[in-house]
């Protein structure tokens, strides 16, 4: 089975409105952290935010917002008021383990993004 | 300026000429990793090292070879390699321990060509 499952290939939104990337994952451990990146077109791998399966609050940096829902295995990145740039792969990912030390990242398949103005 | 850099960033070959892809980072990290995207199946992890002389199979580390014999060092061999290894090679690193333990920091990408 699948550890992260990115189920939108693709997904057209319009500048300034807000969108949804999915995320679900699969672990049966405790301690988890999720994470998502971005992939610009000149192809870098960008952290864009983190949440850990303890936190008590859903992650937000600047415009992005992790929408956390434990029980649904669901960690869903929200963007706020799309822009040009934001156009790019999103990839989910997610570290097992925590509490037993240093793991590895198991990534999705990912989820193009293009913002149209 | 803290980074994980890669060379070459563009390599074409031919079937079977052994090539090194080496991987550089300059923040002390402990762990590093070799990824491979391909276009559908996301990044895949090639093979991993916790430490200096330890190293680990990630999902996909048939046709590599890599090595670890310094901490800033963490190079990917392709012993002969086949066109079923062209693709965006990543490297990343990570502390284990303190404020990032959490983020992976990755280089800018080599994307190689087996002809």
């Amino acid at each position: 089975a699948q550890k992260i499952t990115q189920t939108q290939p693709g997904m057209f939104v319009q500048e300034k409105e807000a969108v949804t990337l999915d995320c679900t994952y699969d672990t049966s451990d405790p301690s988890y952290g999720l994470f998502w990146y971005k992939q610009p077109s000149s192809g870098e791998m960008i952290f864009l935010i983190y949440q850990g399966s303890y936190d008590q609050q859903n992650a937000t940096e600047g415009r992005y917002s992790l929408n956390f829902q434990k029980a649904r295995k669901s960690a869903n990145l929200v963007i706020s008021a799309s822009q040009l740039g934001d156009s790019a792969m999103y990839f989910c990912a997610m570290r097992e383990g925590l509490d037993s030390g240093y793991s590895t990242l198991t990534f999705g398949k990912g989820t193009m993004l293009l913002v149209s103005p | 300026e803290a980074q994980v850099t890669q060379n070459p960033r563009y390599l074409i070959t031919v079937t079977g000429k052994k090539l090194t892809v080496t991987c550089s980072q300059n923040m002390n990290h402990e762990y590093m990793s070799w990824y491979r995207q391909d276009p559908g199946l996301g990044l895949r992890q090639i093979y991993y090292s916790m430490n200096v002389e330890v190293t680990d199979k990630g999902d996909v580390p048939e046709g590599y070879k890599v090595s670890r014999k310094e901490k800033r060092n963490f190079p990917l061999i392709l012993e002969s390699p086949s066109p079923n290894q062209t693709s965006l090679y990543f490297c990343a690193s990570s502390p284990t321990s303190g404020v990032h333990y959490n983020e992976q920091f990755f280089g800018p990408g080599t994307r190689l060509t087996v002809l």
